[in-house]
C-alpha cells in the first residue's frame, strides 16, 4: 500500500509570510500532484509533477518533485488570505489511481 | 462547462434507510470515482470506474453500491445507512491517466441519525 504523509497537518500564519508544506512517501510516484481544497467543495488541482526534480511555479506557488519521485514540497511566497484552504497531494501510479495525503490546513491571517 | 455534478448538496438520513447520491459527468471521461472524507483521514476511494459496464472496488467499499451505464452518470448506493456512513461524499472524473488529474464534484454532506 503506498502512503503519503503531509506536513504539516496545521499551519497558521501571518499575510506576508512565507511557507513550505511537505508531502512524503517511501514509494516511487509516477506523478505527483498538489490540489486545494476550500470549505463546502471539492479539491481543485493545482499542479502535476512528473519528473524526478521537476519544479513549476504557478504565481507566487513553488512545486518541487524530489529527485527519486518519492516526495514532493510546496512553497508560498507571500502568502495572502485568498491561500487559506486544505492542500492535498497525491500520488499516481497505483492500480485504482490516484493515493492521497491526509492534508494540511492553511490559515493565512490578514 | 459544467463539470462534475453532484446532487443533493445536503441530505439527512435516519438509520436502515436507502438512498442514491448522483454523479454526473460532461467532460467525456472513462474514468469516474466515488470518495469519502472524515476530518484528519483524508480521501478514502469507495469504487471506481474504467469505463461503461466496468466498475471495481475501493479501499472502503463496505455498505456501498455503484452502477454505470452510461459514460456520464456513476451513481452510488446507499442500502441501510449506518451512522458510520456520516462523511462527505465527492465523486470524481479523469481522462485515465495520473497525467491529467481529478476534476471533483462539490460534495454531498450526509448526515445518518
Amino acid at each position: 500500500t503506498q502512503l503519503l504523509e503531509q506536513s504539516p497537518q496545521f499551519l497558521s500564519i501571518q499575510e506576508g509570510e512565507n511557507l513550505t508544506v511537505y508531502c512524503n512517501s517511501s514509494s516511487v510516484f509516477s506523478s505527483l500532484q498538489w490540489y486545494r481544497q476550500e470549505p463546502g467543495e471539492g479539491p481543485v488541482l493545482l499542479v502535476t509533477v512528473v519528473t524526478g526534480g521537476e519544479v513549476k511555479k504557478l504565481k507566487r506557488l513553488t512545486f518541487q518533485f524530489g529527485d527519486a519521485r518519492k516526495d514532493s514540497s510546496l512553497h508560498i511566497t507571500a502568502a495572502q488570505p485568498g491561500d487559506t484552504g486544505l492542500y492535498l497531494c497525491a500520488g499516481g501510479g497505483g492500480a485504482d489511481g490516484l493515493t492521497f495525503g491526509k492534508g494540511t490546513h492553511l490559515i493565512i491571517q490578514p | 462547462n459544467a463539470g462534475v455534478t453532484q446532487t443533493p448538496k445536503f441530505r439527512i438520513l435516519k438509520i436502515g434507510q436507502s438512498m442514491t447520491l448522483q454523479c454526473t459527468q460532461d467532460m467525456n471521461h472513462n474514468y469516474m470515482y466515488w470518495y469519502r472524507q472524515d476530518p484528519g483521514m483524508g480521501l478514502k476511494l469507495i469504487y471506481y470506474s474504467v469505463g461503461a459496464g466496468i466498475t471495481d472496488k475501493g479501499e472502503v467499499p463496505n455498505g456501498y453500491n455503484v452502477s454505470r451505464s452510461t459514460t456520464e452518470d456513476f451513481p452510488l448506493r446507499l442500502e441501510l445507512a449506518a451512522p458510520s456512513q456520516t462523511s462527505v461524499y465527492f465523486c470524481a472524473s479523469s481522462h485515465g491517466t495520473d497525467l491529467y488529474g481529478y476534476t471533483f464534484g462539490s460534495g454531498t454532506r450526509l448526515t445518518v441519525v
